[in-house]
């Protein structure tokens, strides 16, 4: 079936500090991969995406690449701040249903 | 633009009452989603439209939940006799065509007493 596996947090870190935060997925076909961020109070917003095997999405210092061989679609960032604290969902959409399966968040707290 | 609004923001209800979630979609989107968010069950997806086909009703849980489209816009996420296990948050989505970036609205947060 299709699935995705995240790192389990909490991850805390210090300002400026490297993040990573693991996602490994399996599913049928060729999925699209993406992150999404939640913020304290907010909704879903999408964070990056990936859609062909060696794509990397990137936005607001954020990066991860899809990686076929390895199943993977890590997120990492060089220096994270206070404000980058969220929840983190990696998700895939499951060929030709547009259905968006998610991992189960990872919560980032960055402390000053 | 205007993204996706949901309503209500929140909603309290009684054991055994049916209650009606309104998603209004991105203007032109041709494809709707609801997902439910809850702390045991993470986030899952329930039903999906896309333009005039079937909906998709796989996620639905049990008989009690059914949605509508009408007009290829709004759509009502409907919980006939709601359980307390049912108390989460209802997101909807819109994208412009399937399998494209899914826009989500704030939600709405049902608790059932």
């Amino acid at each position: 079936g299709n699935s995705v596996t995240q790192m389990e947090g909490p991850v805390t870190l210090s300002e400026e500090a490297f993040l990573t935060i693991n996602c490994t997925y399996t599913a049928t076909g060729y999925p699209s991969l993406f992150w999404y961020v939640q913020y304290p109070g907010e909704g879903l917003q999408l964070l990056l995406k990936a859609t062909k095997a060696d794509d990397k999405g990137s936005n607001k210092g954020f990066e991860a690449t899809y990686r076929k061989e390895t199943t993977s679609f890590h997120l990492e960032k060089g220096s994270v701040q206070v404000s980058d604290s969220a929840v983190y969902f990696c998700a895939l959409i499951v060929s030709n249903t547009g259905k968006l399966i998610f991992g189960q968040g990872t919560t980032l707290q960055v402390k000053p | 633009g205007a993204g996706v609004s949901q309503s209500p923001s929140n909603k309290v209800t009684e054991k055994g009452k049916d209650v009606e979630l309104r998603c209004d979609p991105i203007s032109g989107h041709t494809a709707l989603y609801w997902y439910r968010q809850s702390l045991g069950q993470g986030l899952e997806f329930l039903i999906y439209f896309q333009g005039n086909s079937a909906p998709d009703k796989s996620g639905l849980p049990s008989d009690r939940f059914s949605a509508e489209r009408t007009g290829g816009s709004v759509s009502t996420l409907t919980i006939q006799r709601t359980q307390q296990e049912d108390s989460a948050v209802y997101l909807c989505a819109s994208s412009l065509f399937s399998e494209e970036t899914q826009y989500f609205g704030p939600g709405t947060r049902l608790l059932v007493l």
